[in-house]
Order: structure tokens, then sequence, then C-alpha cells
């Protein structure tokens, strides 16, 4: 149980467009997910916290027009990354917490999008 | 910030026992230990957690001493498989609990 399921896990897109990468959580429901973002022989950078049915709350740094965040679900969040540039070419991965007695688990990621902007 | 130190990289051969160390020395009451690990291009994976006692899954042993200052995962048999970044994390459980990621340690499994 417990499984997260982040599409697609790879894109290549043009500078100047937009992205958009989904995170479900297939088996349990979702209130609070959790968006990363890696950069090569980095670690995981937290870059918003999402709350089903409410704005998303994002660390310092992280603009919130450029990343948009959507968790219209308890099943579904999204990360929007808009007017892509080159440096926004990185490893997005999202995880959700997960729910009852395995709560203090932590949490389950997603398998990770490897975003390339050209 | 994150709150634990871990040495960047150690190696071992193939079926030894791997011995991760982490400190954790501002440790809070309330604060378990969370070790989670990082397969090359994939998600992180949970591993084990812990507050005060020794705790064994199927992956691995926690030991975590007696002033929870610092605490070793321990992998009892390694494989090529388990080569990953290995992550040690202190937190406080619940369901807005983030989860901040320092540098990790690099674990490189030897045939």
């Amino acid at each position: 149980g417990a499984v997260v399921s982040q599409h697609p896990s790879w894109v290549i897109c043009k500078s100047g467009t937009s992205v958009k990468i989904e995170c479900r959580s297939l088996d349990f429901q979702a209130t609070t997910m959790f968006w990363y973002r890696q950069f090569p022989k980095q670690s995981l950078m937290l870059m918003a916290t999402s709350n089903e049915g409410s704005k998303a709350t994002y660390e310092q740094g992280v603009e919130k027009d450029k990343f948009l965040i959507n968790h219209a679900s308890l099943t579904l969040s999204t990360l929007t990354v808009t007017s892509a540039h080159p440096e926004d070419s990185s490893f997005y991965i999202c995880s959700a917490s997960t729910p009852g007695a395995r709560a203090n688990y932590g949490y389950t990621f997603g398998s990770g999008t490897r975003l390339t902007v050209v | 910030d994150a709150k634990t130190t871990q040495p960047p990289s150690m190696d071992c051969a193939e079926g030894r026992a791997a011995n991760l160390p982490c400190n954790h020395s501002t440790i809070s009451g309330n604060e378990y230990v969370y070790w989670y690990r990082q397969i090359h291009s994939q998600g992180p994976q949970y591993i084990i957690h812990g507050l005060k006692n020794n705790e064994t899954n199927e992956m691995a042993s926690l030991i975590i001493t007696e002033d929870r200052k610092s605490s070793t995962l321990i992998l009892p048999h390694a494989t090529l498989r388990d080569t990953a970044v290995y992550y040690c994390i202190v937190r406080v459980p619940g369901a807005n609990s983030k989860l901040t990621f320092g540098k990790g340690i690099t674990l490189s499994v030897r045939p």
C-alpha cells in the first residue's frame, strides 16, 4: 500500500513553454503533498507544501508564480513550471503524507520527473 | 538547515554489514530519527525510523545511542542494489511535518 505515482517520468520542453507534472496517491488519500527539486549531485530541496483545497505554501526563494501548484483533490497534486528556462532543468519529486497507522513512517515519494529545458 | 551530519561517503564489500553513522546532537525530545535512501534517479525510499529504542525491520536495523545524539543504520548483508545515497533525518511525526534532507552519505557496495 501507500503508492505515489508521478507522471511523466521525463520530459523535454522548449524554453518559454510550460510543463505540468502530476503526482497521484493511488491507494490512499493525501491531504498534504510536498514538492522537491533536486539538481545533479545535490540533495533534495523542498519547494512547497501542497494542501488539498487551499493554496500551497512555498519555501523561501521559490517563485510561486513560476511554479504553480494545484491540489484540487485528495489524490492529485500538480506542479506546473511556467515559462520554463534551461536553469529550471532539474529532477522534480513529489511526496505524500502517509495516512493512518503508517503516519509515523513519514512520507511516500513518487519516482520523480526529469525535466530538461532546451 | 538539516539537523544531522553524516560522512560524505563510505563503501563496503558485498555480503558484509554496512554501518552508516549519523550525528544529531541537537535532537529534541519529541523528534524521531528517520532513514531514507535514494537510488540514482529515483525518489527516496523509507527505510526505518525510531525514537530511542533500537529498531529492526526487513531492510535494516537502527541503533540509537542512549543520549540520542547519534545513531547507526545497519544493513546486515549489503548487496550491490544497496548502493545509494542514505539520508538521516530528524523530525516530529505528523501529516504536515516537513522532511528536510541534508547531503546524506553515499554508500558504494563493491563486488
